[in-house]
């Protein structure tokens, strides 16, 4: 199975700055997945990463917010842009694969 | 538009007790259906997978069953134990491409010794 490494696990972050969080496959992959999980809440997906193209976001997210790269089929970045207290989440990275979905380990951002 | 619903909320039971989770999805046209576990602040681990020809699918004391044409799965867990405390959660997957999975909001698992 596909084992996807997330860094960080955990970050506190001023408002007004910006964090960028890394997934690692251990396979390639076409697709990657960015997914926000509030306090409380389930799962919201971001954006979607194809390799070669821009991210495809969903209704409610922009690419100025949260700008995603996906450089090769192994990698991919999500930054969380200019912070606010709303923004303090989990933020998760996922890859689809013939026996399921794989999910990374997640990031706890809290913002102060 | 898929929506998945997840009853109940919150569960408390002792240990040792059997029970079962229910999710609905409302588009019985799914590809596949995974339950999945999240520890608090964690990420998502998978427990099962079934795919949408399927009727059910087991793993050690987890039994996942799934009624395509009513939109419906259950995720049935036996001699519960303090372990299986965490939140489950139910996703559905569309199509056979890659497609994002969609998910309901959780049952949260509290077993008390």
């Amino acid at each position: 199975s596909a084992v996807i490494s997330q860094k960080p696990s955990r970050d506190i972050c001023q408002r007004g700055t910006s964090l960028t969080i890394q997934c690692q496959v251990d396979s390639q992959v076409t697709m990657m997945f960015w997914y926000r999980q509030q306090p409380g809440q389930s799962l919201t997906l971001i954006a979607t990463a194809n390799q070669g193209s821009e991210a495809t976001y969903e209704s409610g997210f922009v690419i100025d917010k949260f700008p995603i790269s996906r450089p090769n089929l192994t990698f991919s970045t999500l930054t969380v842009s200019n912070m606010s207290p709303e923004d303090s989440s989990i933020y998760l990275c996922s890859v689809a694969m013939n026996y399921g979905y794989t999910f990374g380990s997640g990031t706890r951002l809290t913002v102060v | 538009k898929q929506e998945v619903t997840q009853i109940p909320a919150a569960l408390s039971v002792p240990e040792g007790e059997n029970l079962v989770l229910n999710c609905s999805f409302t588009d019985s046209a799914i590809y596949n259906l995974q339950w999945f576990r999240q520890d608090p602040g964690k990420g998502l681990t998978s427990l099962l997978l079934i795919q949408s020809s399927q009727r059910e699918q087991t793993s050690g004391r987890l039994n996942a069953s799934l009624d395509k044409s009513s939109g419906r799965s259950t995720l049935y867990i036996a001699a519960s134990q303090p372990g299986d405390s965490a939140t489950y959660l139910c996703a559905v997957r569309q199509g056979s491409g890659n497609t994002p999975l969609v998910f309901g909001k959780g049952t949260r698992l509290s077993v008390i010794a």
